[in-house]
């Protein structure tokens, strides 16, 4: 059974850090991308950052470029979002993300409950 | 950048066909997947690649995409597909994930 759980969220004043994790089970985790995508609250979704299977290949969305990091560590199956240099607006729901294929460009085909992070 | 537009709310009553669309410029070239998002739990993916239903997805749930509009179509609606519904489409311009502003179906 495919599972993925966040941590980290949390209330942060602006100008702070959070470090955000999503330990993965039940499935290989190198195999696949993995995404992060947010909700802020009473919105729709957004989405933040995406990670090939291997790590190497990145991409972010642009109000996040720059203040957000991806990561992930296959050994163990573990993905991360360093975020800095926060700002209210990113105050929201983070759900990870498991990408269909190895690939980015394939679809989200399942998400964890999300954390929620409030910049205040 | 590439937008999607979603209207913001699809009102049916139960047994009949939801039609919720997806606008975006010649979006018939690119691959369409739709999301479901029940309130206070988290998106299920119900459409990807336009009309492919990942196991578990009801045959109801059905998905085409044709020139500037990509559509979900949800047939015997029932109250259980009360939901915010989103589509999504990969942008390999800015190889940025684009998704609709989301639309609230209401099961009258």
């Amino acid at each position: 059974e495919v599972q993925l759980l966040e941590s980290g969220g949390g209330l942060v004043q602006p100008g702070g850090s959070l470090r955000l994790s999503c330990a993965a089970s039940g499935f290989t985790f190198s195999s696949f991308a993995m995404s992060w995508v947010r909700q802020a609250p009473g919105k729709g979704l957004e989405w933040v950052s995406v990670i090939s299977g291997s790590g190497e290949t990145i991409y972010y969305a642009n109000s996040v470029k720059g203040r957000l990091t991806i990561s992930r560590d296959n050994s163990k199956d573990t993905l991360s979002l360093q975020m800095s240099s926060l700002r209210v607006e990113d105050t929201a729901i983070y759900y990870c993300a498991k990408n269909f294929q190895r690939s980015p460009t394939t679809p989200t085909d399942f998400w964890g409950q999300g954390t929620l992070v409030t910049v205040s | 950048s590439y937008v999607l537009t979603q209207p913001p709310s699809v009102s049916v009553a139960p047994g009949k066909t939801a039609r919720i669309t997806c606008g975006g410029n010649n979006i018939g070239s690119k691959s369409v997947h739709w999301y479901q998002q029940r309130p206070g739990q988290a998106p299920v993916l119900v459409i990807y690649y336009e009309t492919d239903r990942p196991s578990g997805i009801p045959e109801r749930l059905s998905g085409s995409n044709s020139d500037n509009t990509a559509t979900l179509t949800i047939r015997r609606v029932e109250a259980g597909d009360e939901a915010d519904y989103y589509c999504q489409v990969w942008d390999s311009t800015t190889n940025h994930w684009v998704f609709g502003g989301g639309t609230k179906l209401t099961v009258l």
